[in-house]
């Protein structure tokens, strides 16, 4: 699902299945990456992270791929699992130095047991 | 090490009401933020800071202040609550640029 905009989709999978969960980005100048899960109440979790100069980069059970010419992110869960259940989003800091984290919309995702 | 701790987790407001949503991090990190999260919809930045004395406006910061007095403490303070400011509300700090935002809780906030 795309990350921009006002509305929330969904993404529903069985568990064991793997998900992926897409996000576009609007700046090319951003130079760094991350991905969070967000369980209903909480606040936002780190999941993994990216940096500008790779396009591939793999957590315990996630990946993230990063196309840069289409301004692409994209993570991968492999064998979804229940407790994966949650909203995702992707954020992209924009090369300046403040930090400043640019949140996309997010993309929810549903686990069929 | 109790990470990023917001306080208080609810508020309801009158319209018109000021108030402070505390924010503190016992990690020693520099950068600080504050973003607000409306229903079904992503986080958007009120303010930052990078260090004690250093603050910043984000993409949505009017109708709120920052300070940031010492390295621990960012608190965010709403000069005349509006409607339009009802959200969840969350602080998050980081110790570098290129490293993740922990962020805390939140604060439900409703005005009335």
């Amino acid at each position: 699902g795309e990350s921009v905009g006002l509305h929330l989709p969904t993404l529903s999978v069985q568990e064991g299945d793997n998900s992926i969960i897409n996000c576009a980005y609007s700046n090319s100048a951003s130079d760094y990456f991350i991905w969070y899960k967000q369980e209903s109440g909480k606040g936002p979790q780190f999941i993994i992270d990216i940096r500008s100069n790779m396009d591939k980069r793999q957590g315990q059970r996630v990946t993230v791929l990063l196309n840069k010419t289409v301004k692409h992110l994209s993570l991968q869960i492999a064998a979804t699992q229940p407790g994966d259940s949650a909203v995702y989003f992707c954020a992209e800091n924009r090369g300046n130095a403040g930090n400043m984290l640019t949140f996309g919309g997010g993309t929810r995702l549903m686990v069929k047991p | 090490n109790a990470g990023v701790t917001q306080t208080p987790k609810f508020q309801v407001l009158k319209t018109g009401q000021s108030m402070t949503l505390q924010c503190a991090q016992d990690m020693n990190h520099e950068y600080m933020s504050w973003y607000r999260q409306d229903p079904g919809m992503g986080l958007r930045l009120i303010h930052y800071s990078v260090g004690a004395g250093i603050t910043d406006q984000g993409e949505v910061p009017n109708g709120y202040n920052v300070s940031r007095s010492t390295t621990e403490d960012f608190p965010l303070r709403l000069l005349s609550a509006a409607p339009s400011q009802t959200s969840v509300y969350f602080c998050a700090s980081s110790p570098e640029r290129e490293h993740g935002y922990t962020f805390g809780s939140g604060t439900r906030l409703t005005v009335v």
